[in-house]
This record gives structure tokens, C-alpha cells and sequence, in this order.
């Protein structure tokens, strides 16, 4: 268990620029969520996957934004045409499956950290 | 539907106080609750849970937390602070939708006083 990883862990672009981000998840966890969170706050929810369909969308994932899970296992998450209010700390967890022992329970990993000048 | 509140974005004690975290949830179905603690620039680190086993929950580093239905309350505690303990802590809620998407409180930052 090599914990959640995600690259870059911070990363710097002018408003207008596109930027992707990528999420390793636990091998063995199916369930891929992204997280947004903004300075003084706590994470708020954006999207999940379960293998590799995408079952929910939270009304802060704009047109701008768009995740995938091509395979089920990693997962990127693209913000397009940024904006400053963009700027945040994008997290990763994920999560077993149905009935396995952790399958309630979201691992987290680092975060990248996004400025949008 | 569901929400958290912490009560409190700051609390400070001295190194060997009490701590206590405040947190109240609101769920329309049976609640999986979580605290988490997140150190500047980290992800977050899971320090306990309860799934509707014992009420009493114990977690790392000697926290623990006590769900308590009547008052919608998961506080956190812990006998005695250390240095160490300074950082965030997260309350959060969930319930199975399919997916466990999980809702979070926005959090308290814990300073410890040498």
C-alpha cells in the first residue's frame, strides 16, 4: 500500500492556460473521488468514479472542468481556460469497493496546489 | 442531504491540556462520520471513524471521539496535547449514494501553547 499519490504537487499558470492534473489511487481501491479546497476552508466534494465510470458531479465541476478514469485506475482532472478563483488545493482520494474493509473510508493524497496569476 | 459544523475555526491549549474539538452533523440517513488532520501543505490523514459500531471511537495519536444520536454531536478529544498536535482537523460526514461522497466541515486549526 503505496498511500495516494498525485502530479504535479504544485503548479503555477496564467489565467486562459489549460492545466491537468493526475491521481494514482490505491491499487486495489476502486473508488476515485476529487476534492476542491480553498484557503480556510475544507475540501468540497467535485466528482467520483467507480472503476471507470463517472457516477457523480458536484454543481461546482463548471464546463470548464472534466475528469476521467480511461482504465480505472488513474485519473486526471483538466481545468481549461483557467480563472484566479480557480486557485485552490485539488485533492485526490480513494476507496475500496462494497463491503470491503475500507470501502467507507477515503485515503487521501497530497494535493496539487494551483495559482492562477 | 447533509452538513457538519465545527464549532469554533481556532482553539488553543497549553502542551498537557485537554483537547476538545467540536463537530455537529445533520443526516437524513444513518451517518458515517470521520476526523481527519491535515498539516500545512499535506494531504489529510484519517484519525478516526465510526460506522455505527461502538460509539465510542478510538483513533491515532490518542484521539478519540463519542457519537452521540440524541445530541448530533462527534466531538474530539484528547487528555493530554502535545507539540505535535498543532494543525487542522476536519470533521466530515458521508452516507452510501452509491459512492461515499463526503461532506466536510471547514475545519478548526489546533495551537498548542509550550
Amino acid at each position: 500500500d503505496t498511500g495516494v499519490s498525485q502530479n504535479p504537487r504544485h503548479k503555477i499558470t496564467k489565467r486562459g492556460q489549460n492545466v491537468t492534473f493526475r491521481c494514482d489511487p490505491i491499487s486495489e481501491h476502486n473508488r476515485l473521488y476529487w476534492y476542491r479546497q480553498t484557503l480556510g476552508q475544507g475540501p468540497e466534494f467535485l466528482t467520483y468514479f467507480q472503476n471507470e465510470a463517472q457516477l457523480e458531479k458536484s454543481r461546482l465541476l463548471s464546463d470548464r472542468f472534466s475528469a476521467e478514469r480511461p482504465k480505472g485506475s488513474f485519473s486526471t482532472l483538466e481545468i481549461q481556460r483557467t480563472e484566479q478563483g480557480d486557485s485552490a488545493m485539488y485533492l485526490c482520494a480513494s476507496s475500496g469497493t462494497s463491503g470491503a474493509p475500507r470501502a467507507d473510508t477515503q485515503y487521501f493524497g497530497p494535493g496539487t496546489r494551483l495559482t492562477v496569476l | 442531504a447533509q452538513s457538519v459544523t465545527q464549532l469554533g475555526s481556532h482553539v488553543s491549549v497549553s502542551e498537557g491540556a485537554l483537547v476538545l474539538l467540536r463537530c455537529n452533523y445533520s443526516s437524513s440517513v444513518p451517518p458515517y462520520l470521520f476526523w481527519y488532520v491535515q498539516y500545512p501543505n499535506q494531504g489529510l490523514q484519517l484519525l478516526l471513524k465510526y460506522t455505527s459500531a461502538a460509539t465510542l471511537v478510538k483513533g491515532i495519536n490518542g484521539f478519540e471521539a463519542e457519537f452521540k444520536k440524541s445530541e448530533t454531536s462527534f466531538h474530539l478529544t484528547k487528555p493530554s496535547a502535545h507539540m505535535s498536535d498543532a494543525a487542522e482537523y476536519f470533521c466530515a460526514v458521508s452516507a452510501f449514494t452509491g459512492g461515499f461522497k463526503t461532506i466536510f466541515g471547514a475545519g478548526t486549526r489546533l495551537f498548542v501553547k509550550a
